[in-house]
């Protein structure tokens, strides 16, 4: 079992609409869990990061942590054609602040 | 506001040939970590350093050493450059054990 899993997508939403991104992770003592969006041939960028149980928003972007059942998600609401792009899940597996990155979720926003 | 740099930002190698990649962060991190991104394969952890002085193995360290110079400073080596590791490589940094990482623009390496 992968540590860390995301559907690889695409994953396609007309403009203006939820996109919603899944993932979960293995290791029950995980405590940091972070959001990355990387555009083509770009960085991966840190967009959102969450530390307990519930949601957390900033801006357009939610995060949503339910440790129990092992799951991560980020909703994006009114989605933009920018915000197109592979979205990474990464956990923090607590040895030496190493983090486990999922495959990434590529989403496409059609205008 | 430089964050993370890296240089070069692409490079194309021979099959045995050396070369060294460099990394450096201003933001007064402990922790600085190699990776490198093959498609369908994700970002894989080469190796990382927790702490000034101190460097581990990650996921794939073969064919590679580092040198933690200092703690702005992070080195990756290729002794004897393979095809296999033609790549995109990064580099990125942390505050501590929990926090998050922050990534350089890469590397895209090309070996030949």
């Amino acid at each position: 079992q992968k540590e860390v899993e995301q559907n690889s997508g695409p994953l396609s939403v007309p403009e203006g609409a939820i996109a919603s991104l899944n993932c979960t992770y293995s290791d029950r003592g995980s405590q940091s869990f972070f959001w990355y969006r990387q555009y083509s041939g770009k960085s991966p960028e840190l967009i959102m990061s969450i530390y307990s149980n519930g949601d957390k928003e900033d801006g357009r972007f939610t995060a949503q942590l339910n440790k129990a059942s092992q799951y991560v998600s980020l909703l994006i609401r009114d989605s933009q054609p920018s915000d197109s792009a592979t979205y990474l899940c990464a956990v923090n597996i607590n040895q030496g602040g190493k983090l486990i990155f999922g495959q990434g979720t590529e989403l496409s926003v059609k205008p | 506001n430089a964050g993370v740099t890296q240089t070069p930002k692409f490079q194309v190698l021979k099959t045995g040939q050396s070369m060294t990649l460099q990394c450096a962060q201003d933001m007064n991190h402990n922790s600085m970590y190699w990776y490198r991104q093959d498609p369908g394969m994700g970002l894989r952890l080469i190796y990382y350093s927790a702490s000034e002085g101190t460097t581990d193995k990650g996921e794939v360290p073969n064919g590679y050493n580092v040198s933690r110079l200092n703690k702005r400073e992070f080195s990756l080596r290729l002794e004897s450059a393979a095809p296999s590791q033609t790549s995109v490589y990064f580099c990125a940094s942390s505050g501590g054990r929990s926090q998050p990482q922050h990534f350089g623009d890469g590397t895209r390496l090309s070996i030949l």
